[in-house]
């Protein structure tokens, strides 16, 4: 089935770890995304990518990294986890004419 | 400044009770407003895509509708399964994000038998 796979599912975290959210597509979509969805705040943009090789920063970029070395590939690390971090984290694709997004299933983390 | 406000935050309905759920924003050139629905432990489902002032896309029970200001979803006659999160979501003014969106943050839409 065409879609996006996220990885893990769900981890708790130790602060001060490091840790890299999986994603992959199979649609060869162009876009890609990282966004972490908090109660009261709703998605907000981490991270995005509009080619294999480019990433830009989105709203809430700071202490998180990604790269986009492919196509179907765009990880999500968190370098030195805080508490802060603790969010169900989306990843997205989307074709690079518009339309609407294809989002996985999520990854939710706990830094404790 | 939020550029996308959804209203109300939280509807209860009952089923076959018609209602509509309400998305302002304040981009000045809109390049599409997206709606999607996410259910409870999901990530978000795309439902319709609106380029311009009077344009309607429909879905089943569900019809998209954009002004220049905001958009609706009318919800003819729900049903329970329809309970779900629905989402407005614009891509922001400054182009340099390329096509990541905005997202409203939600109205949670319960419909009891």
């Amino acid at each position: 089935i065409a879609g996006i796979t996220q990885a893990p599912t769900s981890q708790i975290l130790a602060a001060g770890r490091r840790m890299t959210l999986r994603c992959t597509q199979d649609m060869r979509h162009n876009a890609m995304y990282w966004y972490r969805q908090d109660l009261g705040l709703g998605l907000r943009l981490i991270h995005y990518s509009n080619t294999a090789g480019t990433t830009g920063k989105g709203e809430v970029p700071d202490g998180y990294s990604v790269s986009r070395a492919n196509t179907d590939d765009f990880p999500l690390t968190l370098a030195s986890a805080v508490p802060s971090q603790t969010s169900v984290y989306f990843c997205a694709s989307s074709q690079a004419a518009g339309g609407g997004y294809t989002f996985g299933s999520g990854t939710r983390l706990t830094v404790v | 400044e939020d550029q996308v406000t959804q209203s109300p935050e939280a509807l209860r309905l009952q089923e076959g009770e018609s209602s509509s759920l309400n998305c302002s924003y304040t981009v000045s050139g809109l390049r599409g407003l997206f709606w999607y629905r996410q259910d409870p432990g999901k990530g978000p489902e795309f439902l319709f895509t609106l380029y311009s002032a009077g344009e309607e896309k429909e879905k089943e029970r569900l019809k998209a509708t954009l002004t220049k200001k905001e958009s609706f979803l009318h919800i003819t006659a729900p049903k329970p399964e329809d309970s779900a999160t629905y989402l407005c979501a614009v891509p922001p003014d400054a182009g340099g994000s390329g096509y990541a969106l905005n997202f409203g943050k939600g109205t949670s839409l319960l419909v009891t038998p």
